[in-house]
């Protein structure tokens, strides 16, 4: 299997939240990142988590760690049409190997 | 502050040809990591340079190449180019690579 797995895609209705998931499975991951790439664009870091943490909120955005179960969660708040996009989760080791690891990216899709 | 620019954006090529594809990081930033995104493979790591020396490189032929200037603008070059190397090409930049990244548009390529 993949070191980083997501689902392919995820469509919401524009006002309720979305939940992308992300599961890894090097257990040495020390950071834990999610990214967002629009049309056209490169990805842009939306927020990191570090491995000692369960939880991190930034305004719409809420990071779930599960350390146990290796399972990673990004929840968008009251979901926007200018959400549509593709997430991207992605790992790291830090130290010498910090270089991150991506999954395959969520297409978000946003409908009126 | 300029973002991240990448030269060209969009470039045609044929079977067999090599091709060299330019990046600027963000100025400061003495970084810079390379990308390729297919549909069917994903985000994959080339490679990494810091200070003009490759420090950190990923599972690809030696067809891929790069190198750093002194100033800290990158290029990479692929050549006797395949089918299979038409991705979009993204480029990093980070003042050093345990921070934040920051990506660059791409350049797509299609290899003829």
């Amino acid at each position: 299997g993949e070191d980083v797995e997501q689902s392919l895609f995820l469509s919401v209705r524009e006002g309720d939240s979305s939940v992308i998931n992300c599961t890894y499975t090097d257990s040495s991951s020390t950071y834990l990142y999610w990214y967002k790439q629009e049309p056209g664009a490169g990805l842009q870091l939306l927020t990191y988590i570090f491995s000692n943490m369960d939880m991190k909120q930034d305004q719409r955005l809420t990071v779930l760690l599960n350390k146990k179960d290796k399972h990673l969660s990004l929840r968008i708040a009251d979901t926007q049409t200018g959400d549509s996009a593709i997430y991207f989760c992605a790992e790291s080791k830090g130290g010498g190997s910090y270089i991150p690891t991506f999954g395959r990216g969520t297409s978000l899709i946003v409908h009126p | 502050k300029a973002g991240v620019t990448q030269t060209p954006r969009y470039l045609i090529k044929t079977r067999g040809q090599q091709v060299t594809l330019s990046c600027s990081p963000i100025s400061g930033h003495r970084s810079v990591s390379w990308y390729q995104q297919t549909p069917g493979q994903g985000l994959q790591f080339l490679f990494e340079y810091f200070s003009e020396t490759q420090r950190n490189k990923g599972n690809f032929p030696g067809r891929f190449s790069g190198r750093q200037f002194s100033n800290s603008r990158s290029e990479m070059n692929v050549s006797t180019l395949e089918l299979g190397d038409s991705a979009l090409y993204l480029c990093a930049s980070s003042l050093d690579a345990q921070n934040e990244q920051f990506f660059g548009p791409g350049t797509r390529l299609t290899v003829l």
